[in-house]
C-alpha cells in the first residue's frame, strides 16, 4: 500500500540553524501539507501546496519557512532560523485529486528537537 | 475563532460498549468537509472517516460512524464494539472549500482510555 514517508524521525538541532524536513508524498497524489504538533497539544496547519505552488498558509508560515518540490518527489520544509518554540513533530500529508482528496495521508512525522 | 470544538478532554469506555465522541464546528462556507483521526501513542496519524457537507447519509466504516447534524454543526464520532487497540487521542477536523488542497483545522482532541 502506498504510504507518505518522512525523513529524518528525529533532528536535533541548535537554536539559529537551518534545518530540511523531508517528504516524499504518495506519487500520483496532488496536493501536499506540513503540520506541526508541538508536544501534547493540537495539530496545527502550516501550508497546503499544489501545483508548484503555496496553495493556503497558516499565521505561522512565516518568513523563516518555505516549502518547496525541487525534482517532482520530495516535498521538503526549510525552517531557516530555528527556535525553541519550533520544537514539534512536523507531519507531511498529501491527497490525490476528485473524491480522492478528501482523504490526506499523513507521514509518520519527523520530531524537531531546538537545543 | 476556533472553528472545531472537542469538548471533552478525556472519556473512558468499557471494552465491547459503544462510545461517542463530541465535535462541533464553525464556518460559513457552504462547501466543507469533516474528519476524524486517530493518533495512538506511538504518534502517527491514521485517517479514520470523512463528511461531506453535502453528502446526505451519515458516513460509516467499519465499526466508525459520523453523527452528522449540520443545523447543529456537529460531527460526533461513534465508534461500536470498543476494543483495548482504540485507546488513543482522537481528533475532529475541518476543511473548508469544495476543491481540494485547503487549510484542515484540527480540534484539540479527545484522549480514550478502553478498559478492559
Amino acid at each position: 500500500e502506498p504510504e507518505v514517508t518522512q525523513t529524518p524521525s528525529h533532528q536535533v538541532t541548535q537554536m539559529g540553524q537551518e534545518v530540511i524536513l523531508r517528504c516524499v508524498p504518495i506519487s500520483n497524489h496532488l496536493y501536499f501539507y506540513w503540520y506541526r504538533q508541538i508536544l501534547g497539544q493540537k495539530v496545527e496547519f502550516l501550508v497546503s501546496f499544489y501545483n508548484n505552488e503555496i496553495s493556503e498558509k497558516s499565521e505561522i508560515f512565516d518568513d523563516q519557512f518555505s516549502v518547496e518540490r525541487p525534482d517532482g518527489s520530495n516535498f521538503t520544509l526549510k525552517i531557516r532560523s530555528t527556535k525553541l518554540e519550533d520544537s514539534a513533530m512536523y507531519f507531511c500529508a498529501s491527497s490525490g485529486r476528485g473524491r480522492d482528496w478528501t482523504e490526506q495521508f499523513f507521514g509518520p512525522g519527523t520530531r524537531l528537537t531546538v537545543l | 475563532a476556533q472553528k472545531i470544538t472537542q469538548t471533552q478532554p478525556g472519556m473512558f469506555v468499557q471494552e465491547k460498549e459503544a462510545v461517542t465522541l463530541d465535535c462541533t464546528y464553525d464556518t460559513s462556507d457552504p462547501s466543507y468537509g469533516l474528519f476524524w483521526y486517530k493518533q495512538p501513542s506511538s504518534g502517527e496519524m491514521i485517517f479514520l472517516i470523512y463528511q461531506g457537507s453535502y453528502d446526505q447519509q451519515n458516513a460509516t466504516e467499519g465499526r466508525y460512524s459520523l453523527n452528522f447534524q449540520k443545523a447543529r454543526k456537529s460531527a460526533n464520532l461513534v465508534i461500536s464494539a470498543s476494543q483495548l487497540g482504540d485507546s488513543a487521542m482522537y481528533f475532529c477536523a475541518m476543511r473548508e472549500g469544495g476543491t481540494g488542497g485547503f487549510k484542515t483545522i484540527f480540534g484539540a482532541g479527545t484522549r480514550l482510555f478502553v478498559k478492559a
